[in-house]
This record gives C-alpha cells, structure tokens and sequence, in this order.
C-alpha cells in the first residue's frame, strides 16, 4: 500500500516561511491535498491538487509536488497558523484514500 | 452554504456496534460522494471507506477486514457509517466528509463525532 511520509513537527519564527514536506514514491505523479487542523477542530482543506487553494485560504498558502517529495510553504507565517499539517492522495491503484502521519507547526 | 451535520458522542462496551449519522444540506445530495474517516487520540486521520450518494455503491478500506457498513437514505439527506465488534482500539473521532474532485479530496467535513469504546 502506498504510503506517505511527514516530519513530526516544523518550527518557525513569526513572519518566517514554513516548509513541510511530504515524501512518497514517485508523489510527484500523484495530485496531493493539504488539510489544516487545530486542536479539537475538523480538518480543513488548504491546498489541492498540488498548488491550488480553495476560497478562503490565504495567498500565503502554497503548494508543490516533483519526485518523491510534495511541499507545502505557508509565508508570513502568524500565530494562527499553528496547527497540525496533513498531506493526502488518492491511492488508484488501491482505490484508496491515504494520509500522511501530520505534521506539527509550532509558531516561536 | 454546504453543512454536514454528524450525530453526537457515543460510549459503547467492547463487542457493540456503533452507527454514526452525516445530514448533509447547501447542495444536491446525491451528486457527490461522501466519505469516512476517523482519527485515534493524537493519531493521524485514516481513511474508511465511501459512498456514492447517488447509486449507493460503496467501497471501504481492507483495514477493517469487514466491520464497515456505509450507507445513505436520499430522502434525508443522510450518510451512515455503522462500524461493528468494536474494540479500545476503536475509540476515536469519525468524520464525514464530502468527495470532490478526480483524484479525490475532501473539500468539506462534518464537526466530527467521538466514539470511545470502554468496559
């Protein structure tokens, strides 16, 4: 089954640019999704299909995908940001849907 | 504006079943699949399984080796995910969430619904 793979945690200074990644096989043949989620909360879309941003979601929302690793860039990071990361793809070959572990950004 | 609504909280023994209701509003039922997923205390989300709302064909995750039964009731505007012989390792949130897009995300989801498993 195909698995996706995130850091733990990313630390980054207020008005600094965050980079999360996510690693998979061959990911940058697949559309990744990002999903923000604050404690006690549901998650909530912010980027799909790679690089695309729903209504809503700040311009400082980004997204990349190339080789084995898809990113996600949050610039100007805010206090608000804070929240756990993650990734998701549709496994086609499962016909499945598959997360990444999450990632925790901690705004200093 | 589109709405998925979950059931509330539920405690159920080792053994039970559990049944976790989704009333969607704000858009057209049956045009759009809906899917489950849960997430275990500070564990990542797993995706169960889904439900095509409009011909009702369902699919769920090898994972749950059968337990998982999807289903929807048009009339209501309802999805269900009834998850059986449950066990401690079963207690999480489960949410519901709406199918968009080829390959799938999930662009809207319900507020969640905490099933926690205990003698």
């Amino acid at each position: 089954s195909y698995v996706l793979t995130q850091p733990p945690s990313v630390s980054v200074a207020p008005g600094k640019t965050a980079r999360i990644t996510c690693g998979g096989n061959n990911i940058g043949s697949k559309s990744v999704h990002w999903y923000q989620q604050k404690p006690g909360q549901a998650p909530v879309l912010v980027i799909y299909y790679d690089s695309d941003r729903p209504s809503g979601i700040p311009e400082r929302f980004s997204g990349s995908n190339s080789g084995n690793t898809a990113t996600l860039t949050i610039s100007r990071v805010e206090a608000g940001d804070e929240a756990d990361y993650y990734c998701q793809v549709w496994d086609s070959s499962s016909d499945r849907g598959v997360f990444g572990g999450g990632t925790k950004l901690t705004v200093l | 504006q589109v709405q998925l609504v979950q059931s509330g909280a539920e405690v159920k023994k080792p053994g039970a079943s559990v049944k976790v209701s989704c009333k969607a509003s704000g858009y057209t039922f049956t045009n759009y699949a809906m899917h489950w997923v849960r997430q275990a205390p500070g564990q990542r989300l797993e995706w169960m399984g889904w439900i095509n709302a409009g011909n009702g064909n369902t699919k769920s995750s090898q994972n749950f080796q059968g337990r998982v039964t999807i289903t929807r009731d048009t009339s209501a505007s309802t999805a269900y995910m009834e998850l059986s012989s449950l066990t401690s390792e079963d207690t999480a949130v489960y949410y519901c969430a709406r199918e968009e897009g080829s390959p799938y995300y999930f662009d809207y989801w319900g507020q969640g619904a905490l099933v926690t498993v205990s003698s």
